[in-house]
């Protein structure tokens, strides 16, 4: 069975400072690799998806992220944080398509001036 | 917005009541998720249907139960709650399988209080 741990309960970081949210997987079989955003009273938002081909996935809000299957990881990072990136982050993981996806505990991303 | 509708937004119900959340998916998906958020367990996925029938089950609980009808809408009974079951119940959709393209988009979930 697959699962997914965030290293990082929480990760502060000061404005345009660089980001990395760090997500390690575990299964047995190919995977496919999810980064969803959490905003305060709402609903997951798909950030980037890797299903196959490159390795380096470029998301919505200029994260991206990049499967090293070899570590077994796909950290999510951005080169500049916003203010209005603060949110709750959760890697998911699916080893079969169509199937329902797997979540980390989540990881939030806090950002101050 | 997603295009997945939640109903109710907010329930506040006691114990040993049962409760039922609605969704409704994006036009077009056939596929409903349901995933429980709660702070010590996180997201928990609890059943998937697709087109009407059940596709995965996940750590979905005997009390629990859910279907999804002709008209693609679905919905999620709880029954004998306890306290334990006050979390965040989120409804997703996607068209059929995401490894083609398609996204799983998620509803801004049903917040559920057990007194």
């Amino acid at each position: 069975a697959q699962s997914v741990t965030q290293l990082d309960s929480q990760v502060p970081v000061f404005e345009e400072a660089p980001v990395e949210l760090r997500c390690n997987y575990s299964s047995s079989v190919s995977v496919y690799l999810f980064w969803y955003v959490q905003y305060p009273n709402q609903g997951l938002q798909l950030l980037l998806k890797y299903l196959s081909g490159s390795t380096l996935v470029k998301g919505i809000n200029g994260f991206e992220a990049e499967f090293k299957k070899s570590e077994t990881s796909f950290h999510l990072t951005k080169p500049s944080a916003h203010m209005s990136d603060a949110a709750e982050y959760f890697c998911a993981v699916s080893d079969q398509a169509g199937t329902a996806l797997i979540f980390g505990k989540g990881t939030t991303l806090s950002v101050s001036s | 917005d997603s295009g997945v509708t939640q109903t109710p937004k907010h329930l506040i119900t006691a114990t040993g009541q049962r409760v039922t959340l609605r969704c409704s998916p994006r036009s077009g998906d056939l596929s409903v998720y349901w995933y429980q958020q709660s702070l010590d367990q996180g997201l928990q996925f609890l059943i998937q249907y697709y087109n009407g029938e059940e596709r995965a089950k996940g750590n979905i609980l005997e009390r629990f139960s859910a279907q999804q009808f002709p008209d693609l809408h679905s919905e999620l009974n709880l029954s004998s709650l306890e306290l334990g079951d006050s979390a965040l119940y989120f409804c997703a959709s996607s068209v059929d399988t995401w490894a083609s393209g398609n996204t799983i988009y998620f509803g801004e979930g049903s917040w559920l209080t057990v007194v």
